[in-house]
């Protein structure tokens, strides 16, 4: 049992490249999510999805795109880099039900460069 | 519009002291008040979290304290160790949205010395 896994571990990405960041997790959460962590600014939710083939935007969703084809996939997607997008990116998953009594589990994230 | 404040941002204790981070919200729809520990490289995880209905919350040397009509709750750690040097995040909920966000304070980044 990995828990959740996310590849790669580091990136460095030129101005306008593009990248898929991979998340798996092998708990058959239903609930998954991906943060963005700058540092003192705390963890910020990019997109979430409830289930496959469901998918919506959190509070930072510019400039990336998501899909949920799989219950155990959840990537990624940076178009056209910029600056701004360097962050720490950790995805994370749960368990349907209500949300106090299911843990959410964070990978060990991507960190993400570019210039 | 940070939901949850956090403070401090950074703190240093002596082993065998006592830290203390202290978090506030203004949402009075948020239920369920949980604490993430994240060690350097590594993706934050839950340590401890506390509902309204209680006023303090304590596992090992960990213990929350909830004071809900001034919307403040604080991390207390009892005979801090060199192991408990990490970031801790707060974090508030409503239980009743069905994706039950978290949101999230900024960090406090503590140092333990020995």
């Amino acid at each position: 049992n990995a828990g959740v896994t996310q590849t790669p571990k580091f990136r460095i990405l030129k101005i306008g490249q593009s990248m898929t960041l991979q998340c798996a997790q092998d708990m058959n959460h239903n609930y998954m999510y991906w943060y963005r962590q700058d540092p003192g600014m705390g963890l910020k939710l990019i997109y979430y999805s409830v289930g496959a083939g469901i998918t919506d935007k959190g509070e930072v969703p510019n400039g990336y795109n998501v899909s949920r084809s799989t219950t155990e996939d959840f990537p990624l997607r940076l178009e056209l880099a910029a600056p701004s997008q360097t962050s720490v990116y950790f995805c994370a998953s749960r368990n349907r039900g209500r949300a106090d009594k299911h843990e959410q589990y964070f990978g060990p994230g991507t960190r993400l460069t570019v210039t | 519009q940070q939901q949850v404040k956090q403070s401090p941002q950074s703190l240093i204790v002596q082993k065998g002291g006592i830290s203390i981070i202290n978090c506030a919200y203004e949402n009075t729809a948020f239920d369920y008040f949980p604490w993430y520990q994240q060690f350097p490289g590594k993706g934050p995880a839950l340590l401890i979290a506390i509902r309204p209905d209680v006023s303090e919350k304590k596992e090992g040397r960990f213990t929350i304290s909830f004071n809900k009509s001034a919307k403040q709750f604080s991390l207390h750690i009892m005979d801090s160790q060199p192991g408990d040097s990490a970031t801790y995040f707060c974090a508030a909920m409503d239980r009743g949205s069905t994706l039950g966000r978290l949101y999230f304070g900024r960090g406090t980044q503590l140092t333990v010395w020995p």
